[in-house]
């Protein structure tokens, strides 16, 4: 059983366009976030859940929700779709506290053309 | 806020042979704690070893271990006998005993010669 599983995998789209991107874990982790790797591996958070409670809002566009249904899943949709989103988003969960790393998905991969 | 500094974009190493790649990290927190993750050309992010800034001895995972240097805010990760599947990027990650976020570094592009 995957721990933290990102779809899709890649995303290809046209800019203007909405599109979703779902992550789940079956670890039992209270906190989930969705980090951005741009085209030079920069890693950056953008939101964070615990509990389905917003608890980390980086400065992002307001064309990125998350929306967090319960603690085992935190979705990202994104609208107007712009050729500065291409990058691999990845979805991450951790227990509460410090100590723990993250567990992340395998990303995905979205390309707005 | 927190930042952390990798200074080494690419190492190369020989097969078998030892490397260490760097890290610096900026706090003014007294308990944090500090990763080092692997992203292989599959893109998936590997936890390689975590240390506890309250502890003075250095974690060590099997190949892998981490010179711990508080008081100077460096954390390097050296891998021994390196094998051609430890090629990668390697991140460095900081993470406070607060807050939720972990921040990371700017990656090594660690290469292995066969």
């Amino acid at each position: 059983d995957t721990a933290v599983s990102q779809t899709p995998k890649y995303l290809v789209t046209q800019m203007g366009n909405d599109k979703s991107i779902k992550c789940e874990q079956n670890l039992g982790h209270d906190t989930m976030y969705w980090y951005k790797q741009d085209s030079k591996k920069f890693l950056k958070i953008m939101f964070s859940y615990n509990n389905k409670e917003l608890i980390i809002n980086e400065t992002v566009p307001n064309r990125f929700s998350p929306k967090s249904p319960d603690k085992a899943h935190l979705n990202l949709h994104i609208n107007s779709l712009e050729l500065g989103d291409s990058a691999v988003y990845f979805c991450a969960s951790s227990q509460a506290g410090g100590g723990y790393g993250y567990t992340f998905g395998s990303g995905t991969r979205l390309t707005v053309v | 806020a927190q930042t952390v500094t990798q200074s080494q974009p690419e190492m190369s190493v020989q097969e078998a042979e030892t490397v260490t790649l760097s890290c610096t990290y900026d706090t003014s927190e007294s308990d944090y704690y500090l990763f080092w993750y692997k992203q292989p050309p599959s893109r998936q992010m590997i936890l390689v070893i975590r240390q506890e800034a309250y502890k003075q001895q250095n974690a060590t995972e099997n190949r892998f271990s981490v010179n711990f240097q508080k008081a100077a805010k460096s954390f390097s990760l050296k891998i021994s006998d390196s094998q051609l599947g430890d090629a990668a990027m390697y991140f460095c990650a900081y993470r406070s005993a607060v807050a939720q976020k972990l921040v990371f570094g700017q990656g090594t592009r660690l290469t292995i010669n066969p």
